[in-house]
């Protein structure tokens, strides 16, 4: 059974500041996706990542993929209060549905 | 741009009823899921479905099925209803090129068992 951890679960920080959260794996996937899921509504996605050593650029968020494609990171940079949300990392191997991870709740206060 | 709509926001329901969840998708995509969402637990997968008239189990199968008569219409169905059927459930749907496709979500059905 492939699992994605997601870490950290919770992470509560001040308008401005900069975050990371991760996304690890001991399964290798083919790709790999995030979403932001806002109180009330459906996940979102943000980016799919592909190719392992991968580095995309959102805005203010960076996404990259391990360069083994196990795992993934996300870092936002002067995070503010309409990044609040929850965070989910998503793989795919083959041909079986996405795996989710269960995801980090992010909070930034202004 | 890709809309999935499920039919209600909320729903109350009392223990033993029989139950159905519409999502109806207007991007003629293949591909459409059910999942639940539990806090602490995530996104599971309950069924999902690659074209019309098929259906496969998801990880949590138990207590739910699903019908698929026309492309843009997938209905999950929970047939006696129980308490720990309590959930968020979010519908979702993708193209084909690979089921690596990015999933679109609904905005999810709350559904409380009394």
């Amino acid at each position: 059974t492939q699992l994605l951890e997601q870490s950290p679960q919770f992470l509560s920080i001040q308008e401005g500041e900069n975050l990371t959260v991760y996304c690890n794996s001991s399964s290798v996937f083919s790709s790999l996706q995030w979403y932001r899921q806002e109180p009330g509504e459906g996940p979102v996605l943000l980016v799919t990542v592909v190719t392992g050593g991968e580095v995309k650029k959102l805005k203010r968020l960076t996404f990259q993929f391990g360069d083994a494609r196990k795992d993934s990171s996300l870092h936002i940079t002067a995070a503010q209060p309409g990044d609040t949300g929850l965070y989910l990392c998503a793989g795919n191997s083959g041909n079986t549905p996405l795996v989710f991870g269960k995801g980090t709740r992010l909070s930034v206060i202004a | 741009d890709v809309k999935v709509t499920q039919s209600s926001r909320y729903l109350v329901k009392r223990t033993g009823e029989k139950v159905f969840l519409e999502c109806v998708q207007d991007m003629d995509h293949e591909n459409m899921f059910w999942y639940r969402q539990d806090p602490g637990l995530g996104l599971r997968l309950i069924y999902f479905s690659y074209d019309v008239k098929m259906k496969e189990k998801g990880d949590i199968p138990e207590g739910y099925s699903v019908s698929r008569e026309k492309k843009e219409r997938f209905s999950l169905i929970l047939e006696s209803a129980s308490t720990n059927q309590t959930s968020m459930y979010l519908c979702a749907s993708s193209p084909t090129g690979g089921r690596k496709q990015p999933q679109h979500f609904g905005d999810g059905t709350r559904l409380s068992i009394l």
